[in-house]
């Protein structure tokens, strides 16, 4: 059971705006910053997201984070095939004093 | 560029323990918190813990305390990551991270992963 709730899936056609929503609670989410993770099947994760809604160099500005209280979201427009992936939440829980994963979300691009 | 380079994959018995090494290039290696995440077959992420290569200052999750210990080497650049008592269920796929810039928790730069599989 992850600290940080998603959904298992979501499916979205080409060209589609999709959400992925991220809840936890007021030692996770509410205090802290979140990431968001994609990962192509048999790949490392990268880094999409990174303080609720800034992105590294080279993620395309298709993908957008924002968070609210003890929920976040990922949103991705224009959906593409190869946006085809798992997508993983994260950000720190000052009560574990750990870092905290959510399920993730399988992605499928119909 | 920055890279991450694993150990290659281990196969260990029950109660035995397995150290992993994660060489970095490309930057200051004392600059960035070094994490590791494990994912085991099909499932989700799972955070292990992290290690200040500047300091050797670690924090572990509490899930892993007693178990594991992470150790840099600051003259090959180079972090370790041991688990020790492995049970069947620390099968999985064992990833270093460097967090995308000083102050930020997020890992911007991953290995390749170091399998490891517990089978007697």
């Amino acid at each position: 059971q992850s600290v940080l709730t998603q959904p298992p899936s979501t499916s979205g056609t080409p060209g589609q705006r999709v959400t992925i929503s991220c809840s936890g609670s007021s030692s996770n989410i509410g205090s802290n910053t979140v990431n968001w993770y994609q990962q192509l099947p048999g790949t490392a994760p990268k880094l999409l997201i990174y303080r609720n809604r800034q992105r590294p160099s080279g993620v395309p500005d298709r993908f957008s984070g924002s968070n609210s209280g003890t929920s976040a979201s990922l949103a991705i427009s224009g959906l593409q095939s190869e946006d085809e992936a798992n997508y993983y939440c994260a950000t720190w829980d000052d009560s574990l004093n750990a870092a905290v994963f959510g399920g993730g979300t399988q992605l499928t691009v119909l | 560029q920055v890279q991450l380079v694993q150990s290659g994959a281990e196969v260990k018995k029950p109660g035995a323990s397995v150290k992993v090494s994660c060489k970095a290039s490309g930057y200051t290696f004392t600059d960035y918190y070094m994490h590791w995440v494990r994912q085991a077959p099909g499932q989700g992420l799972e955070w292990m813990g992290w290690i200040n290569p500047d300091n050797g200052g670690r924090n572990y999750a509490q899930k892993f305390q007693g178990r594991v210990t992470m150790t840099r080497d600051t003259s090959i650049s180079t972090v370790y990551m041991e688990l020790t008592r492995l049970e069947s269920d620390d099968t999985a796929l064992y990833y270093c991270a460097r967090v995308q810039q000083q102050f930020v928790q997020a890992l911007g730069y991953w290995g390749q992963g170091t399998l490891v599989t517990i089978s007697s």
